[in-house]
């Protein structure tokens, strides 16, 4: 069936580097994902979302990028934080609308000081 | 705060028993979603609720599980004769119902049946 995965289960980055957290996505037919960010014993936290008429979408030290020829999709975060140690997951909407979400396995990132 | 909240945020039940959550949406979005996530998963859909009709559930959530939202607002998730395969967290979710608006995720209750 229709999934989202993620190419590595973990990745660990100096303090101070860019992070590149990668998700790749099966369904075409998906116009809307989003990334999480979900800290121990917490729910998912919104970080960024972007629509499939986009290819890339910037926020506070983050920044998403779509490529839909490849379904491919990718959190980068600037200048990491020890604050920014978490699981991230990508997750998708499959049809329009908020239909629920699909999300991916999550990579988990260790910031090392 | 006006995040979703959820209660309780632990319980520990013995298999058998029956439990019973609460999710508080983010006031006025009107879906209202639960999800199940096991440990070094991605969440799992369970149900979602728009407004007080129950729109959709997974195959996930068998004759054991039953959800509520009676007034639109708070809505409740009942697991009866739980098994230790219940164990999980249980995270609720909300949103408007213009299209594209995400998720807010509340804290999840964490399930641990003994």
């Amino acid at each position: 069936g229709e999934s989202v995965g993620l190419h590595l289960p973990t990745l660990s980055v100096q303090e101070g580097d860019n992070s590149i957290i990668n998700c790749a996505y099966s369904n075409s037919a998906s116009d809307y994902f989003i990334w999480y960010k979900q800290e121990s014993g917490k729910g998912p936290q919104f970080i960024i979302d972007i629509r499939s008429n986009m290819d890339k979408r910037q926020g506070q030290r983050v920044t998403v990028l779509l490529n839909k020829t490849v379904k491919h999709l990718s959190l980068q975060i600037a200048a990491t934080q020890p604050g920014d140690s978490a699981v991230y997951f990508c997750a998708e909407i499959p049809n329009s609308g908020n239909t629920p979400l699909v999300f991916g396995k999550g990579t988990r990132l260790s910031v090392i000081a | 705060d006006t995040g979703v909240s959820q209660d309780p945020r632990h319980k520990i039940t013995k298999r058998g028993q029956n439990v019973t959550f609460r999710c508080d949406p983010i006031s006025e979005h009107n879906r209202l979603y639960w999800y199940r996530q096991t440990l070094g998963q991605g969440p799992e859909f369970l149900t979602y609720f728009q407004n007080e009709a129950q729109l959709e559930k997974s195959r996930l959530l068998s004759d054991r599980f039953s959800a509520e939202r009676p007034k639109g607002s708070f809505s409740t998730l009942e697991i009866q004769r739980t098994e230790q395969g219940d164990s999980a967290m249980y995270l609720c979710a909300s949103s408007p119902l213009r299209w594209g608006e995400t998720q807010y995720f509340g804290p999840g209750t964490r399930l641990l049946v003994l």
